[in-house]
């Protein structure tokens, strides 16, 4: 079936990088952008960048300009981001996710994968 | 980017009754909208896209309606599955943009 599923959960020290995948199964990997979107513990959802697996472009949110890349192997259906110099307010859930049959919504998401970021 | 001001931010409201969630955008979007449902510990599922369609499998108790500025997500009759928390979603400005939720509580 057509799924998303991410890598599990991370604890990182302040400064140091994280990187998260998402792997998609059951439709055309380079055919949909994926979308990437962060939730802090009990707070609403933040939209952070999107990549076309096809050609690798990119777009990111204005506050994460500098800090996050996103990237894919195409060979294993496979988005990564990744975040550097994380602090402690990057502290979250991250989830991939992707809009198949629509224009306008997210239709897929991932499992999520929870960042923590402590000294 | 485009602010959208979801109302109220939490609501207590019993198994059966009729429950409507407000999202105000800051600009006009046309019908570009999209509604979530989100329960804890667990991604967010789409409900509607383009403010008014329903997505497959989701019960016809929800619906959507509105354009431009302002958009509703309506629930018809509350059950007991529905309590959770309620997002809209922009995509006709980029960056798409969040409401900042509305949990629905059970009273």
């Amino acid at each position: 079936q057509v799924q998303l599923v991410q890598s599990g959960a991370e604890v990182k020290k302040p400064g140091a990088s994280v990187k998260v995948s998402c792997k998609a199964s059951g439709y055309t990997f380079t055919s949909y952008d994926i979308n990437w979107v962060r939730q802090a513990t009990g707070q609403g959802l933040e939209w952070m960048g999107w990549m076309n697996p096809n050609s690798g472009n990119t777009g990111y949110a204005q506050k994460f300009q500098g800090r996050v890349t996103m990237t894919r192997n195409t060979s294993i259906s496979t988005a990564y981001m990744e975040l550097s110099s994380l602090r402690s307010e990057d502290t979250a859930v991250y989830y991939c996710a992707s809009s198949l049959a629509y224009e306008n919504a997210f239709d897929i998401w991932g499992q999520g994968t929870m960042v923590t970021v402590s000294s | 980017a485009i602010q959208l001001t979801q109302s109220p931010s939490s609501l207590s409201a019993s198994v059966g009754d009729r429950v409507t969630i407000t999202c105000r955008a800051s600009q006009g979007i046309s019908s570009a909208l999209a509604w979530y449902q989100q329960k804890p510990g667990k991604a967010p599922k789409l409900l509607i896209y383009d403010a008014s369609s329903l997505e497959s499998g989701v019960p016809s108790r929800f619906s959507g309606s509105g354009s431009g500025t302002d958009f509703t997500l309506t629930i018809s009759s509350l059950q007991p599955e529905d309590f959770a928390t309620y997002y809209c979603q922009q995509f006709n400005n980029y960056p798409p943009t969040f409401g900042q939720g509305t949990k629905l509580e059970i009273k």
